[in-house]
């Protein structure tokens, strides 16, 4: 079965400017995680999405992120505008009951 | 809410040596656990589950964890290390709160092999 995809893998912008990752989760897993791994540190979460319902979005920095899951399937994660501690890798990640799936990621560095 | 410590942040271990990385979880009741892996510049895989059950899990590239409950700990080991096992390792503690899963990570442990 095919994985988790994200694009862009790489993505380099100045603070202010604005960005856009995608992520396509695999067939038929209904909840779908953006993940925010800095530097040396483990991923925190940043929302979660039931279908396309919004489960847990606590920890996303609403003035600057947003996140939609449009008909349930795939999911588009903004930042605008971006500030230097938002260099990181995004992950996104889907699920069946117990296992979540990552992808690559997508690496953002905010000059 | 679920924690999770991983109290070495980084290891280095000689080639065909085993090895242990620790992970102690927070959680109130009987909660999910995983470690993942991860290689520079690529995703999470998953590397061993534990649900319920034996608390010795073995999982994929020869890993084994054991779930201690009266240590609230959840210990990755490996017999004999491979130089290709150099990675990010990671514990996660999960759990289903109203319905929903929740998946917490340890700050990692970053492994490093010389031969």
């Amino acid at each position: 079965e095919a994985g988790v995809a994200q694009s862009p893998r790489y993505k380099i912008i100045e603070k202010r400017q604005s960005v856009a990752f995608w992520c396509n989760p695999i067939s038929g897993h209904a909840t779908l995680y953006w993940y925010q791994q800095i530097l040396g540190q483990g991923p925190k979460l940043l929302i979660q999405f039931q279908n396309n319902g919004v489960v847990d979005d606590s920890q996303l920095p609403k003035d600057r992120f947003s996140a939609e899951r449009l008909k349930g399937v795939d999911s588009t994660l903004k930042i605008q505008p971006a500030k230097l501690e938002d260099s990181a890798v995004y992950l996104c990640a889907s699920s069946r009951i117990g296992e979540l799936f990552f992808g690559e990621g997508s690496r953002l560095t905010v000059l | 809410a679920q924690s999770v410590t991983q109290p070495d942040i980084h290891i280095t271990v000689s080639e065909g040596a085993s090895l242990e990385l620790r992970c102690n979880y927070s959680y109130g009741a009987t909660p999910y656990l995983f470690w993942y892996v991860q290689s520079p510049g690529q995703g999470l895989q998953l590397l061993l589950k534990y649900f319920s059950g034996d608390t010795l899990v073995q999982g994929i590239k020869g890993f084994e964890a054991e779930f201690k409950r009266s240590q609230s700990s959840f210990n990755l080991r490996k017999p004999s290390v491979h130089w290709s096992d150099a990675a990010e390792y990671f514990c996660a503690v999960g759990a289903v709160i109203f319905g929903n899963e929740k998946l917490t990570f340890g700050t990692g442990t970053r492994l490093t092999i010389i031969p």
